[in-house]
């Protein structure tokens, strides 16, 4: 039972430049979440879904799109990377329902030079 | 503005010692209370959570303490050992049908041996 599974681990961008986060989950899980962690921030909400084919906005969205094709994959991209979106990028899924708490990723260490 | 504010930012204990750590939050809606203990290079984990129907939980060695008038709950750690060192971060959930969580910006625990 591999959990939550994200790729790519590390990656470094010039700065404009795109890319594409996958978050991918075993669990059956309807909702999807990204975070993104940074020093003394704590976790901050990018996005986030409750099911296939639905998103929503966090706390953070500015600079970043999502989509949720598949109920098992949720996507995080930068169309035009910058030096503030350095950070590292956890995603997590959880079931709905009262008492579950989220399965996190190992995360993404991304830096934009 | 912060939902969730957490005390302290870095707390220092020695081997055997208890720790705390608060955390206190603003929206009467949330509706659920997890910890996270997060080791450097992982993704945060479930550690234990609350509801706030309920004063105390206690799982082992770590027990949370609610308090629902004064807004407040906080962890602690008894007879801390220096596995325990890591980050830990308090959280509330939003209820509805998108069970957001907001984070505390989390404590760095260190157990000295």
């Amino acid at each position: 039972n591999a959990g939550v599974t994200q790729t790519p681990k590390f990656r470094v961008l010039k700065t404009g430049q795109s890319m594409t986060l996958l978050c991918a989950q075993d669990m059956n899980h309807e909702y999807m979440y990204w975070y993104r962690q940074d020093p003394g921030m704590g976790l901050r909400l990018i996005h986030y879904s409750v099911g296939e084919g639905t998103t929503a906005k966090g706390e953070v969205p500015d600079g970043y799109n999502v989509s949720r094709l598949k109920k098992q994959n949720f996507l995080l991209g930068l169309e035009s990377a910058a030096p503030s979106q350095t950070s590292v990028y956890f995603c997590a899924s959880s079931y709905w329902g009262a008492n579950y708490g989220y399965t996190f990723g190992s995360g993404t260490r991304l830096t934009v030079v | 503005q912060q939902q969730v504010k957490q005390s302290p930012q870095s707390l220092i204990v020695q081997k055997g010692g208890i720790s705390i750590i608060n955390c206190a939050y603003e929206n009467t809606a949330f509706d659920y209370f997890p910890w996270y203990q997060q080791f450097p290079g992982k993704g945060p984990a479930l550690l234990i959570a609350i509801r706030p129907d309920v004063s105390e939980k206690k799982e082992g060695r770590f027990t949370i303490s609610f308090n629902k008038s004064a807004k407040q709950f906080s962890l602690h750690i008894m007879d801390s050992q220096p596995g325990d060192s890591a980050t830990y971060f308090c959280a509330a959930r939003s209820g509805g049908s998108n069970y957001k969580l907001t984070f505390g910006k989390g404590t760095l625990l260190t157990v000295n041996p």
